[in-house]
């Protein structure tokens, strides 16, 4: 099994530029999240969702959309990237949303917006 | 409202010695605690959990962390550093205010292992 996977690993984009961040699970799991990752800031919520076609804001979802359109892809579109969207971006997904649940997180995407 | 504290960014240990990462939550219901691990240019994995059936909770690569309720405390320990365990680490607690199973994390503390 892959886990989860995320595509692509590094992306520069310039302000005003459009991009879609792909994550995909092979571990049959419901629920899937993003993340953003800042220095000194830990990880913070973008959106996530808890099943095909269902999505719904986190802590930080301004300038970002996603959609679930198959249960095992979870999609992060930025629409007119900005400077402040610069980040590292990570993907999760876990089999329920239970409170003892384990997050399964991909390595990662490193987006840079000049 | 939940929210997680870790104290010190960056600890720096000599080979051998303890290691101790020191995190403090914040809930109004008792929580749901995570360790999670972080190596350079990879995403995180769950070192141990704490969901309320032992205090003392053990993890991979010779870890544990211990709840304690009074001290609203969850810090991870580690009686012996070797050079592997140069990482990020996260603390994270399971936000109570609904069952999608969100979590809060901690800023993060960088270790550095030296020889």
């Amino acid at each position: 099994n892959a886990g989860v996977t995320q595509t692509p690993k590094f992306r520069v984009l310039k302000t005003g530029q459009s991009m879609t961040l792909l994550c995909a699970q092979d571990m049959n799991h419901e629920y899937m999240y993003w993340y953003r990752q800042d220095p000194g800031m830990g990880l913070r919520l973008i959106h996530y969702s808890v099943g095909e076609g269902t999505t719904a804001k986190g802590e930080v979802p301004d300038g970002y959309n996603v959609s679930r359109l198959k249960k095992q892809n979870f999609l992060l579109g930025l629409e007119s990237a900005a400077p402040s969207q610069t980040s590292v971006y990570f993907c999760a997904s876990s089999y329920l949303g239970q409170r003892n649940n384990e997050q399964f997180f991909g390595p990662g995407t490193r987006l840079t917006v000049l | 409202a939940q929210s997680v504290t870790q104290l010190g960014s960056h600890v720096s240990v000599s080979e051998g010695a303890l290691v101790l990462l020191r995190c403090n939550y914040s809930s109004s219901v008792p929580p749901y605690l995570f360790w999670y691990v972080q190596y350079p240019n990879q995403g995180l994995q769950l070192l141990l959990k704490y969901t309320s059936a032992a205090t003392l909770v053990k993890g991979i690569n010779g870890f544990e962390a211990e709840f304690k309720k009074s001290e609203t405390s969850f810090h991870l320990t580690k009686p012996s550093a070797h050079m592997s365990d140069a990482a990020e680490y996260f603390c994270a607690v399971s936000l109570t205010t609904d069952s999608w199973g969100k979590l809060q994390f901690g800023a993060g503390t960088q270790v550095v292992v030296t020889p």
